[in-house]
Parts: C-alpha cells; structure tokens; sequence
C-alpha cells in the first residue's frame, strides 16, 4: 500500500445518493489515478489527474466526478448518474509520466 | 487494437515448484512493463518491472521475461509459497510524444496446492 491510503474500505450507496471516495498520498507524487475493478477483471482508468488543480477524464469517466485541490487528495465523487456503481476502486499515484504506479487498499461500494 | 492479455486465467501450481505467468501484448511501441500482485480484498503490489531494452530482470525469487519478438511477458516465481497465492497482472506502459498511457491485463489466478 505504500503511502497511499483509500477510505472508507467499504462504503453503501442507496439509491440516487452521491457518494465520496478519499485518496490520500504522502509519497509528494504529482500524478494520481482512480481505476475501477469488477470482478475477474482488469482496471478500467475513470480520471486522472497529473498536477494539482487539473484532472482528465478516462475511459469510463461518466457518472464520477474528481477534484485536486491540493497535491495530497484526490477524491472521487460516484454521482447518482453511475447506474451501476458497485465496484471495487482503487486509487493510483506516481511522479508522472510512465513512471511505475502504486496503488492504495481499495474501497469496495455496494448499493443497498 | 492495443490489448494486453494472459494465456491463462487461473494455474494452479504445488508448493515449492516454480511458478511460470504469462502475458501477450499486441503494441510493439510499448516501452515498460510492469508485474502486479493482487491479493483478495486488497490493492494491486508493484513485483518487478522491465524496460523493452532487457530481455531480462531478476528480483528476489521472482525473474521476468521479456521476448519482443513474439510480444511476450513471463513472470517466473521460483520455490512458490502458499503466501504467493494472488491475482497477477501485467502491465504495458506506451510512452507518446508528451504523454504515456497504461494498459493493464485482466489478470491470472495463482493457487498453490499444499
């Protein structure tokens, strides 16, 4: 896990309710990452972000939202828009660039 | 298309014998491969990584190959122990002109027979 950490470990949505997943860093990397993990599957890239007050959107950026206000976090918001948000979401950071990826422990979400 | 792939999503291997992973890969242009370690419930580990100049890399108990002619990524895991049972996944890492991008596998599940 490294210097990253992901909170809450588990975290129930329901039904139409806007839920937000923390990320926190303490490694002073520039860039962070939110993938989402269904089961038996690989890591799909929902935002990025490479620098404090700027992010880009992924492959699968519909229905989440991020901020970066500051070096350290990197919250995801799962909006009431993400239809089917149950999922395992792990957060990402490194110095940029292609540089090596560490990941954090993960949030799984469950709807109620 | 780019794709990352494995041969084999599950092998099941007896304890203390050598572990060998596999993946493919379809980008010749790719420039840095990484290996991860899932275990159940948590985030992926960073195992060991290789540039595309090696064709090998060694670590503690763990080798990586590298064969760019046939775009082929092994994950050797000598001596396997019960604490290596995981999800392992490689990834590819493109380098652009002023951007990289990340292709991860959908993994192979590691179990190891006592």
């Amino acid at each position: 896990d490294g210097g990253i950490t992901q909170s809450p470990k588990y975290l129930f949505r329901k039904e139409g309710q806007n839920v937000t997943l923390s990320c926190e860093q303490n490694l002073n990397h520039d860039a962070m990452y939110w993938y989402r993990q269904d089961p038996g599957q690989g890591l799909r890239l929902i935002y990025y972000s490479q620098i404090v007050n700027d992010f880009q959107k992924g492959d699968i950026a519909e229905g989440y939202s991020v901020s970066r206000e500051k070096k350290e976090s990197f919250p995801l918001t799962v909006t009431s828009a993400q239809k089917n948000p149950t999922a395992f979401y792990l957060c990402a950071s490194n110095r940029g660039g292609g540089e090596t990826q560490y990941f954090g422990p993960g949030t799984r979400l469950l709807v109620l | 298309g780019e794709s990352v792939g494995l041969h084999l999503p599950t092998l099941s291997v007896q304890e203390g014998d050598n572990s060998i992973i596999n993946c493919a890969y379809s980008n010749s242009a790719s420039d840095y491969f990484i290996w991860y370690k899932q275990e159940s419930g948590k985030g992926p580990q960073f195992i060991i990584d290789i540039r595309s100049n090696m064709d090998k890399r060694q670590g503690q108990r763990v080798t990586v190959l590298l064969n760019k002619t046939v775009k082929h990524l092994s994950l050797q895991i000598a001596a396997t122990q019960p604490g290596d049972s995981a999800v392992y996944f490689c990834a590819e890492i493109i380098y652009y002109s002023s951007a990289s991008k990340i292709i991860f596998g959908s993994g192979t599940r590691l179990s190891i027979r006592p």
